[in-house]
């Protein structure tokens, strides 16, 4: 159970380009949905969060605008990077919340890297 | 605000030795403690969590964590290292109220050699 798909695995896009990003709860339902992003051999950083039928919240330092996200349902969450530059060329991870009583755990995808050329 | 340090880049170990990654966190309340793997150019996989009750938690694999508030460390054990655990390991810590955010430590790779 608690399983988390992200599609596409892997895309490869030209500058200015938008590209969109699938994270979908399989078995459960996912009230909150979580967008990370990673560099290389680095840490995940929290970009959004984001609650089905609301606005996302971002973190300091993330523009709302180039990266789109949308909570359609409670299995359905998608980034849009827009207007894609090398500098997003990065490797995008979501989680998903399963309440468990007094907290919510995070089920992790397993990742989409993204190449902007 | 909330915090993790792993104060190791990398941990190198022979298989079959008992293996330690280091984390301290800070935060204040009541901390949720965890532990991920991550495999080249995979997502992350759960181990192990800490939310109430006994200090010594046991996860998959036979990894092994011990909540410690006092020195407020989650150490992350494994009695005989193999050389499949080599990966990047990170623990994170939310809190209760926190909005379930996880703040990650930086990650501490896991070498095992024959």
């Amino acid at each position: 159970g608690a399983v988390v798909s992200q599609h596409p695995s892997w895309v490869i896009c030209k500058s200015g380009t938008s590209v969109k990003i699938e994270c979908r709860s399989l078995d459960f339902q996912a009230t909150t949905m979580f967008w990370y992003r990673q560099f290389p051999k680095q840490s995940l950083m929290l970009m959004a969060t984001s609650n089905e039928g609301s606005k996302a919240t971002y973190e300091q330092g993330v523009e709302k605008d180039k990266f789109l996200i949308n909570h359609a349902s409670l299995t359905l969450s998608t980034l849009t990077v827009t207007s894609a530059h090398p500098e997003d060329s990065s490797f995008y991870i979501c989680s998903a919340g399963e309440e468990r009583g007094y907290y919510n755990e995070q089920f992790f995808g397993p990742g989409t890297r993204l190449t902007v050329l | 605000a909330q915090s993790v340090a792993q104060p190791e880049d990398q941990v190198n170990v022979a298989e079959g030795n008992p293996l330690t990654v280091k984390c301290t966190y800070s935060v204040s309340g009541n901390p949720y403690l965890f532990w991920y793997v991550q495999y080249p150019n995979r997502g992350l996989q759960f181990l192990l969590k800490y939310i109430t009750g006994d200090n010594l938690v046991k996860g998959s694999y036979g990894f092994e964590a011990e909540f410690n508030k006092s020195q407020t460390s989650f150490h992350l054990k494994k009695p005989s290292a193999l050389v499949s655990d080599s990966a990047l390991y990170f623990c994170a810590v939310s809190r209760t109220g926190g909005g379930n955010k996880l703040t990650f430590g930086t990650g501490t790779q896991l070498k095992v050699e024959l």
